[in-house]
């Protein structure tokens, strides 16, 4: 079975410039989420996807990131324009059905650089 | 709000020997604890989930970990580590009345195997 796929892998860019990161989820999975990695810290959840519907994105910074999921399967986060402190590991997750406690896969992440 | 503490953020053993990675929660209710594994330039992987069953919780690669109400702590152990558990560890809790599976991960303790 594949996993959770994402790219780019790794991505460089100056402050004020804008990025987007692709997901795939694993097949049939129903919820997505993005985390933000900043160096030396655990993940943190930016948003929350049932299908193509946002579950969740209280931690999202609303005036500088999007996030969509327009056919209930890929999505694509994206941060415009990017600060340096956006600077972190962009991990891609996903789950069956959304359930408590049901086993989330991630992705591999992307690491941003932002200069 | 509810959260995790991991206890140390780096911890050195010997190979063949025990593995001991401390973890305390603060919740008011009996919550859903997990740990993940990250290896360098991987996706995080779950060892094991406690989901208010059994206490000890037996996970991956020879790893166990058991939830003790009274102290709020959810430690995990290895008997006998391997120069493959080199990684770093992440206690992840989802909040009691947590209406999206949303996961609250500790700082992360970084685990080191001399030969």
């Amino acid at each position: 079975e594949a996993g959770v796929a994402q790219s780019p892998r790794y991505k460089i860019i100056e402050k004020r410039q804008s990025v987007a990161f692709w997901c795939n989820p694993i097949s049939g999975h129903a919820t997505l989420y993005w985390y933000q990695q900043i160096l030396g810290q655990g993940p943190k959840l930016l948003i929350q996807f049932q299908n193509n519907g946002v579950v969740d994105d209280s931690q999202l910074p609303k005036d500088r990131f999007s996030a969509e999921r327009l056919k209930g399967v890929d999505s694509t986060l994206k941060i415009q324009p990017a600060k340096l402190e956006d600077s972190a590991v962009y991990l891609c997750a996903s789950s069956l059905a959304g359930g408590r406690a049901e086993t989330q896969y991630f992705g591999p992440g992307t690491r941003l650089l932002v200069l | 709000a509810q959260s995790v503490t991991q206890l140390d953020s780096h911890v050195s053993v010997s190979e063949g020997t025990p593995v001991l990675l401390r973890c305390n929660y603060s919740s008011s209710y009996s919550p859903s604890l997990f740990w993940y594994v990250q290896h360098p330039n991987k996706g995080l992987q779950l060892l094991l989930k406690y989901t208010s069953a059994a206490t000890l919780v037996k996970g991956i690669n020879g790893f166990e970990a058991e939830f003790k109400k009274s102290e709020t702590s959810f430690h995990l152990t290895k008997p006998s580590a391997h120069m493959s558990d080199a990684a770093e560890y992440f206690c992840v809790v989802i909040p009691a009345g947590a209406g999206a599976q949303k996961l609250v991960f500790g700082q992360g303790t970084r685990l080191t195997i001399n030969p």
